[in-house]
């Protein structure tokens, strides 16, 4: 079975500076890895996916993440953050690719931006 | 386009109560899925469906029950309702591992 680790439930950072969430994942096959955004009440957003190939992905609103294998991790970074960040983070995995048996998600990190 | 629509957004639910949350999707995706999000948890998968007809249960599927009966309408049942039920429930759906879409959710509390 396959799990997802969200290190730390709130993140602070400043207007501007490097945003980090961090994520690892358990999954005895090669798994696909999501970010996913949301906003306060409201549903979720896709943010990007890693499936297969380029293990540095690109995603919306400035945001990219890093597929690690040898450290089994895919953290999500932006280099400034914006006020319009502030939300709460989820990362997921499926081993099916999610169209079947649907995601694992980790616990989340909400993300503070301080003025 | 409309994607995932959840209904309703809000509701209060008495202990043993029955209610059924709705969810209707637009794009013909064929995978729909429920989850329940409890705070500082994430979302927990409660049940899914690859297609009209066919339906599976996911990791927290007690005390729920789904039905598929069109592509478009994935209901969510809750036939006795109980205080750990009290939660947000999202819908969503996807074509393939592409991206899943989610509704807005239903706050749900019992009381």
């Amino acid at each position: 079975a396959q799990s997802v680790t969200q290190l730390g439930s709130h993140v602070s950072v400043s207007e501007g500076a490097l945003v980090l969430l961090r994520c690892n994942y358990s999954s005895s096959v090669p798994p696909y890895l999501f970010w996913y955004v949301q906003y306060p009440n409201q549903g979720l957003q896709l943010l990007l996916k890693y499936t297969t190939g380029a293990t540095l992905v690109k995603g919306i609103n400035g945001f990219e993440a890093e597929f690690k294998k040898s450290e089994t991790s895919f953290h999500l970074t932006k280099p400034s953050a914006h006020m319009s960040d502030a939300a709460e983070y989820f990362c997921a995995v499926s081993v099916s690719g999610g169209g079947a048996d649907g995601l694992t998600f980790g616990k989340g990190t909400h993300l503070i931006i301080q003025p | 386009n409309a994607g995932v629509t959840q209904t309703p957004k809000f509701r209060i639910l008495k202990i043993g109560q029955s209610m059924t949350l709705q969810c209707t999707q637009d794009m013909n995706h064929n995978y729909m899925y429920w989850y329940r999000q409890d705070p500082g948890m994430g979302l927990k998968l409660i049940y899914y469906s690859v297609g009209a007809g066919i339906t599976d249960k996911g990791e927290v599927p007690n005390g729920y029950n789904v039905s598929r009966s069109t592509t478009e309408d994935f209901p969510l049942r809750l036939e006795l309702a109980a205080p750990s039920q009290t939660s947000v429930y999202f819908c969503a759906s996807s074509y393939s591992w592409v991206e899943a879409f989610f509704g807005q959710g239903t706050r749900l509390t019992v009381v």
